[in-house]
């Protein structure tokens, strides 16, 4: 099984701020998904196969990396962007999750 | 427009089976290379994936809970299931059901998730 490790675990951000999340992985994988989970609800896909944006996620979110280190980035927080940050990998079974980047608002 | 939404008994007592029920429409499990999974979610933690089900009846499940978990799917009603034998607390979690998208078998649409809590 592939696990994959988030940091940093907890980070606040002020409005403007650019914002780095990282998972990395126990093992190489293809590619990185990432989802975003606001308070009491379910997760959305995010960034799929790396560094494609899923729909309505705005331009200020990108993905990169490669082989175990993978990252999301935010290039100017914004109020609306704190939430927890889970990373999956589905490239071997079992698929996995990080466990998660609890992003708030400084 | 893909939506899915989960179903459950809310409730149950430690032994006993939970079954799920995910109803979905805007896909077809019949069409190829479509595939639901289950992932669950226990209150303040993080994610667990626990099985998918694929348009040809292939199943996979997660290995530290496979002895326990049964996924199937109605596919003219549009409807997959996941049974879980011999529940005990640590099964009390948010269940959630997933379309997955692609190759590489991302989670693409999520249903609003169904809490199941396990105690005496």
């Amino acid at each position: 099984e592939i696990v994959l490790t988030q940091s940093p675990t907890t980070m606040a951000a002020s409005p403007g701020e650019k914002v780095t999340l990282t998972c990395r992985a126990s093992s190489s994988v293809s590619y990185m998904h990432w989802y975003q989970q606001r308070s009491g609800t379910s997760p959305k896909l995010w960034i799929y196969e790396t560094s494609k944006l899923a729909s309505g996620v705005p331009n200020r979110f990108s993905g990169s990396g490669s082989g175990t280190s993978y990252s999301l980035t935010i290039n100017s927080m914004e109020t609306e962007d704190a939430a927890t940050y889970y990373c999956q990998q589905g490239s071997s079974y079992p698929p996995t999750f990080g466990a998660g980047t609890k992003l708030e608002l400084k | 427009q893909v939506t899915l939404k989960e179903s459950g008994p809310g409730i149950l007592q430690p032994s006993q089976t939970l079954s799920l029920t995910c109803t979905f429409s805007g896909f077809s499990l019949s069409t190829y290379g479509m595939g639901v999974g289950w992932i669950r979610q226990p209150s303040g933690k993080g994610l667990e994936w626990l099985a998918n089900i694929w348009w040809d009846d292939d199943k996979y499940y997660n290995p530290s809970l496979k002895n326990r978990l049964t996924i199937s799917k109605d596919t003219s009603n549009n409807q997959a299931f996941l049974k879980i034998t011999n529940v005990d607390t640590a099964d009390t979690a948010t269940y959630y059901c997933a379309r997955i998208g692609g190759y590489y078998h991302w989670f693409a649409y999520w249903g609003q998730g169904t809490l199941v809590t396990v105690s005496s």
